[in-house]
């Protein structure tokens, strides 16, 4: 099955910088990588998502890069400010034999210092 | 989007008793999910519900833990039996919207769970 890690667990930034996710993945079969935004005892939510027909998608700060060939992709955020302090997980979709469904990186902890 | 509502949102139990959790959703839905989220750690999936079947457990969960009913295409529980200190962890549901792969996952608030 498909299998997700993330990097790094924890990245701390002073406010105005720029912060990069990156994870990998490893079931080319996958085509589907959002990236969840948790804030301290709320649900997920999601921020950003890329099909595998795209090589980036932008946002406003955030943007989402994705290199099928070396299967990973990664989520940028720049001009950092504290409430983009949370946990971030990526995740790929995975085709399973009776549906699909998500499979979650381990979570990285953004701290943005002001 | 979504409109999950979960509940309880937090419970405090005894090891040896069981909890059970809702899900209500907005509008119809296929496929329901609940997931397991550890203390500092990631969501770990734990079976799929859909309407008129059984769950489809992933490995490491059973249904003697961990039944799942879903009467409904709007509705679902997760029981979790027999809990021990382990079982203390915040418990999401979640659904899909979309089409195929392209879908976007919404949850529930999650239901916090400490067993002492």
């Amino acid at each position: 099955g498909e299998n997700v890690e993330q990097h790094p667990s924890t990245l701390s930034v002073q406010e105005g910088d720029s912060a990069v996710i990156k994870c990998t993945y490893s079931d080319s079969a996958s085509n589907y990588f959002p990236w969840y935004k948790q804030e301290l005892g709320k649900r997920p939510q999601l921020i950003i998502d890329i099909r595998s027909n795209v090589g980036e998608k932008k946002d406003q700060r955030i943007a989402v890069t994705l290199n099928k060939t070396a299967k990973h992709f990664s989520l940028h955020i720049t001009e950092t400010q504290p409430e983009d302090s949370a946990v971030y997980f990526c995740a790929a979709k995975e085709r399973w034999e009776y549906g699909n469904k998500l499979v979650f990186g381990a979570g990285t902890i953004l701290r943005v210092k002001s | 989007s979504a409109v999950i509502s979960q509940k309880p949102s937090r419970d405090i139990c005894q090891r040896g008793t069981s909890l059970t959790i809702q899900c209500q959703v907005d509008s119809q839905v296929t496929m329901m999910f609940w997931y397991r989220q550890q203390p500092g750690q990631s969501l770990t999936l734990i079976a799929t519900a859909n309407q008129g079947s059984e769950a489809t457990y992933e490995s490491g969960f059973v249904i003697d833990k961990f039944p799942i009913s879903r009467p409904n295409l709007t509705f679902s529980t997760l029981t979790v039996s027999n809990m021990s200190p382990e079982d203390s962890s915040i418990y999401l549901c979640s659904v899909e919207r979309g089409a195929r792969m392209n879908t976007e996952a919404f949850f529930g608030q999650g239901t916090r769970l400490t067993v002492v």
